[in-house]
């Protein structure tokens, strides 16, 4: 079957970094997104791969290896408004998107 | 950014009651879809529409209906709701340029079904 494993949960300080990593095992790849959804709010888009190395956006930045199955966001000075959780994504060959559960991310002062 | 709107964002009904929960858009995306997502869980695809009068049940076993009359509109229906039914739905909308595009989502319905 299709999986994308990711963290149930982490905690970080505000000011540090953090690194959010997802492992996915699909029929095949066609693209990886992260999303950002904080509680009872909708998800927003943060970022997308599709070939490997790292793609950087302000404080966020998503690397891609894609002969690992492997991607993961880094989110640096961290603020009080990153507590959300980070949801990973993967679309498969026949261009279904499959999601991972999420990771909480909880930040403290 | 697209502009998608959701309501009612919240809705406590009875068991058997028939709802309708509305998705609008006005991107003029050709693509839009229906989630169910629960607290910690994944999003699970219901529904998806590639264009007017297009319409394709997702992965997930679902005993709602969706129409797609307007670009714009993508209501889901449930004839009877049940205490199962209780969920967030999330709908979204993409520009159908591409398979791979980017899709970008409404706030969300919280459904209870008591």
């Amino acid at each position: 079957g299709q999986n994308i494993d990711q963290p149930t949960e982490m905690t970080a300080t505000e000011g540090a970094i953090v690194q959010i990593n997802c492992t996915y095992q699909t029929s095949g790849f066609n693209g990886l997104f992260w999303y950002q959804q904080h509680a009872g709010e909708a998800p927003t888009f943060l970022s997308y791969n599709v070939l490997d190395g790292l793609e950087e956006k302000g404080r966020f930045s998503s690397f891609l290896s894609r002969s690992k199955g492997y991607s993961y966001l880094l989110l640096k000075e961290l603020q009080m408004k990153d507590s959300a959780s980070y949801l990973c994504a993967v679309w498969d060959s026949n261009y279904q998107l499959i999601w991972g559960a999420g990771t909480k991310l909880i930040i403290k002062p | 950014e697209a502009d998608i709107y959701q309501t009612p964002r919240y809705l406590v009904i009875g068991t058997g009651k028939k709802i309708t929960l509305e998705c609008s858009q006005t991107m003029g995306h050709d693509k839009m879809y229906w989630y169910q997502q629960d607290p910690g869980m994944e999003l699970h695809l219901i529904h998806y529409s590639y264009g007017v009068n297009s319409t394709e049940k997702g992965d997930l076993s679902s005993e709602s209906t969706v129409s797609r009359i307007r670009t714009e509109h993508f209501p889901l229906t449930l004839e009877s709701a049940r205490p199962s039914h209780t969920s967030q739905y999330l709908c979204a909308s993409s520009p159908g340029t591409s398979d791979t595009d980017t899709q970008y989502f409404g706030p969300g319905t919280r459904l209870t079904v008591l």
